[in-house]
This record gives structure tokens, C-alpha cells and sequence, in this order.
């Protein structure tokens, strides 16, 4: 079991948006405004795509949004595309013991 | 663009040991810290390791403290996972990143695939 907790799977039709939630506690995604986002396409290495809760490194769509509300983070994704079918996973720092945690991840289908 | 390059994957039984090589190319290696991360195969991120920019401090996941060690040659821009006892559950892809400042990885490389089986 992970640490931080999404869901296993969202789907949307193209256009539309979808938004996945990353759960975690108050000794890390509440304490820290220090959670990432990474897309994973299939058999290739993660990709940052929202850093700091809610900025994004360059060239990086702005249909990729992040926000937070106290211990939970969510993803964003606006006018969904076919090439954005991937897994998603959050990250937060947890401090100088646990350090740095992941979501299980969330495999998002573009129906 | 930094370039990371992972090696030195492969099988090996349970016990024994395998070292990985990451290789970085394209920016000011020394002064980086650099991480490791594993996946299982169809599962999720797991943060595993860490090395402080002169290779002075380390920190490891509660999984492999102990068994693995880490180390960097800044001469060289390269940082090495020595990994001993393996288990099957250390059987994963082993990805090194760069650690950006606000505690995001901002680059990884390619990956490279351990398998601990008899």
C-alpha cells in the first residue's frame, strides 16, 4: 500500500477534463508545498509535469494544472487528448525520515 | 539538458550483488544531488536512494538500508548503486534523477531492469 493514496483509474472522451486526487496526511502533502506530478507514458521514464504544487516546467501544456486543499493534491487535465493516456503519479516530500513519497499511480484512459 | 544514462542491471540470484551505474552528461554534475527511484514492473514509484552533491551524505529507503550503498565519483559524473542480499522484491526498473529545487525530479534516465530470481 502507498504511502499516498489516488485512484487506480480515470477515464474522459477528448475535450473534456478530468482531475485526479493524491491523499495524503499532514507530515507530508500538508506540510510541505512540495508535490510533483509525473505522466508515464508506456515502457518510458516518468516526465515532471507540475512541481511545487502547482507550477510547470517549461514546455509543459498549460492544460496541466495542480492545486491542493490541506492533505490532498489534484491533477488537472483540460481538453483532454488522446496522447495524454498514461499513468499519473504524485509526489511529496515527507521530511528528513521518510523523505520522499509516491502515489500508487492512476492510469488515465481517453475513451 | 542534463542526459542520464543507467547500467548494470541484470539477473542475478537471490543474495547476491549487482552494481548500477548512472552516467550524466550535460550539465555541472558536482554540484547535483541524485536520486534513485525503482518500479515493479506494472506497479507503481518507490523512492529508494540519495547523494548529497559531494557524495558526503546519504539516505535510503527503509527497504534497502543496509543493503544497498551509494556512492558518486564527481571526476567521472557518474553515481553508483551498490546493492547486496537482493531479494526478489528488489527486482524492479531502477531509474537515477536529478533532484530539482523545490524536491522534484526533474530528469530521469531511461531505466535500467534488475531481476533477483533463482
Amino acid at each position: 500500500q502507498s504511502a499516498l493514496a489516488q485512484p487506480a483509474s480515470v477515464s474522459g472522451s477528448p475535450g473534456q477534463s478530468i482531475t485526479i486526487s493524491c491523499t495524503g496526511s499532514s507530515t507530508n502533502i500538508g506540510n510541505y508545498n512540495l508535490v510533483s506530478w509525473y505522466q508515464q507514458l508506456p515502457d518510458k521514464a516518468p516526465k515532471l509535469i507540475i512541481y511545487e504544487d502547482s507550477k510547470r516546467p517549461s514546455g509543459v501544456s498549460n492544460r496541466f494544472s495542480g492545486s491542493k486543499a490541506a492533505n490532498t493534491a489534484s491533477l488537472t487535465i483540460s481538453g483532454l487528448q488522446a496522447e495524454d493516456e498514461a499513468d499519473y503519479y504524485c509526489c511529496s516530500y515527507a521530511g528528513s525520515r521518510r523523505l520522499w513519497l509516491f502515489g500508487g499511480g492512476t492510469k488515465l484512459t481517453v475513451l | 539538458e542534463p542526459q542520464l544514462v543507467e547500467s548494470g542491471g541484470g539477473l542475478v540470484q537471490p543474495g547476491g550483488s549487482l552494481r548500477l551505474s548512472c552516467a550524466v552528461s550535460g550539465f555541472t554534475f558536482s554540484s547535483y544531488w541524485l536520486h534513485w527511484v525503482r518500479q515493479v514492473p506494472g506497479k507503481g514509484l518507490v523512492w529508494v536512494s540519495r547523494i548529497n552533491s559531494e557524495g558526503t551524505s546519504t539516505n535510503y529507503a527503509d527497504s534497502v538500508k543496509g543493503r544497498f550503498t551509494l556512492s558518486r565519483d564527481n571526476a567521472d559524473n557518474t553515481v553508483y548503486l551498490q546493492m547486496s542480499n537482493l531479494r526478489a522484491e528488489d527486482t524492479a526498473i531502477y531509474y537515477c534523477a536529478t533532484i530539482g529545487d523545490s524536491a522534484e525530479f526533474d530528469h530521469w534516465g531511461q531505466g535500467t531492469v534488475v531481476t533477483v530470481s533463482s
